[in-house]
Parts: structure tokens; C-alpha cells; sequence
């Protein structure tokens, strides 16, 4: 089981705001950088959001994420029924002898 | 433009290895590292591990030590994951990714390759 917690799922109509929780540790969220991913249905997923807040290239200003402590959050603001999909939070985790890469449960986000 | 294109889907029984391939093309491989993930049918994103491309490096996820290889050309710009003594909850989706130094982006993603464990 993932050491990231995020809410299965969540939901908002079109054009409304949602907000996604990635809770970690000390050992994780607490000291490293977050990224996000975006998985559309039956696709490969794609970087959404790196170093907590920033947005690659071709990523619409309607994303956005910030950190706080040992939790980040991922913002979706201007919801599109393109935006239904899974997200998941990654960071890197330092609790074992080697350092290892941490994804999210996942969340399900759905356009109402 | 920048792209990672993986080998066709599997059908293995346990016991056996699998070895998926992952070409990279529109970048300077060995100015990167590649990661694969994989996903179980319905369930979420499971990191397994990172090579360096520019010195072969790796970084294996602890519960796949000793079954999991993960090796580079750099004359064909292809990464490869070896996955041996296979089981049936090895069935998933296996990505590969481009890994910037900074190993704070997985960015792209290749198309994903089906390896299927069944007797």
C-alpha cells in the first residue's frame, strides 16, 4: 500500500473548482518536491505539476499545486469534462536504506 | 519532438522473464535517466526503479530487488526492464519514463506495454 494518502475520488460541475490532498511524512512529502500526473482513461499518464508548484510546458494555468508540511495539494480550477481522470501525487521517499520514488492511491476526479 | 515508444504487449507463464523495450527519440539520451512504473489491472502507479543513461546507475524498488534488471544502449537510445521468476500479480501495464536529473520529473511517458502472467 502507498505511503501517500489521497481521497479516492472527488467531484464538481463544469467551470467549478476542485482541490486533490496528498497527506505524506517527514520521510517523504516533508522533504522532498511533489509532482503531480494526470491519467486519462486507457492512456500512459503525464506530469502535470513538478517541484510542487510548477507547470511544464503546454499545462494550462487552471493547475496548480502548493505544499505544506507533509502534505501537498493539487487545484483544478475552470473544470473541463476533459479533466476527468486520475491523479496522482509522487515524491521521492527516504524511510528505506535507499531512497525510492512514492506514488499516491490516486484520485478520481468527475465532471458533474 | 520528444517521445518514448515501448515494446509490444506480453503473454508469459510464472516462472518466466520478460524483458520490455523502451526507445527514446527527440532528446540527448544520456543526458537523462529512464523509471518504470507499472500499474495492476484497476489499481494505481508503482514505481520500480531508475537507470542512469549516462552511466548505467540504478536505483531498484526494494521488493523487486534481485528479480528486477534494468539496463541501456546507448547506440540505439533504448532502455530495457527484465522482470524474471514471473507471477500472476506481475500482470500490469509497465511505463517507461524520461527522468530528469533532478528526479522530480517523469516526463514523457512512453505508451505502456501489457505483460500478462498466466498459466
Amino acid at each position: 500500500q502507498s505511503v501517500l494518502t489521497q481521497p479516492p475520488s472527488v467531484s464538481a460541475a463544469p467551470g467549478q473548482k476542485v482541490t486533490i490532498s496528498c497527506s505524506g511524512s517527514s520521510s517523504n512529502i516533508g522533504n522532498n518536491y511533489v509532482s503531480w500526473y494526470q491519467q486519462l482513461p486507457g492512456t500512459a499518464p503525464k506530469l502535470l505539476i513538478y517541484d510542487n508548484n510548477k507547470r511544464p510546458s503546454g499545462i494550462p494555468d487552471r493547475f496548480s499545486g502548493s505544499k505544506s508540511g507533509t502534505s501537498a495539494t493539487l487545484g483544478i480550477t475552470g473544470l473541463q469534462t476533459g479533466d476527468e481522470a486520475d491523479y496522482y501525487c509522487g515524491t521521492w521517499d527516504s524511510s528505506l536504506s535507499a531512497a525510492s520514488y512514492v506514488f499516491g492511491t490516486g484520485t478520481k476526479v468527475t465532471v458533474l | 519532438q520528444v517521445q518514448l515508444v515501448q515494446s509490444g504487449a506480453e503473454v508469459k507463464k510464472p516462472g518466466a522473464s520478460v524483458k520490455v523495450s523502451c526507445k527514446a527519440s527527440g532528446y540527448t539520451f544520456t543526458s537523462y535517466g529512464i523509471s518504470w512504473v507499472r500499474q495492476a489491472p484497476g489499481q494505481g502507479l508503482e514505481w520500480m526503479g531508475w537507470i542512469s543513461a549516462y552511466n548505467g546507475n540504478t536505483n531498484y524498488a526494494q521488493k523487486l530487488q534481485g528479480r528486477v534488471t534494468m539496463t541501456t544502449d546507448t547506440s540505439t537510445s533504448t532502455a530495457y526492464m527484465e522482470l524474471r521468476s514471473l507471477r500472476s500479480d506481475d500482470t500490469a501495464v509497465y511505463y517507461c519514463a524520461r527522468a530528469w536529473s533532478s528526479g522530480t520529473q517523469f516526463d514523457p511517458w512512453g505508451q505502456g506495454t501489457l505483460v500478462t502472467v498466466s498459466s
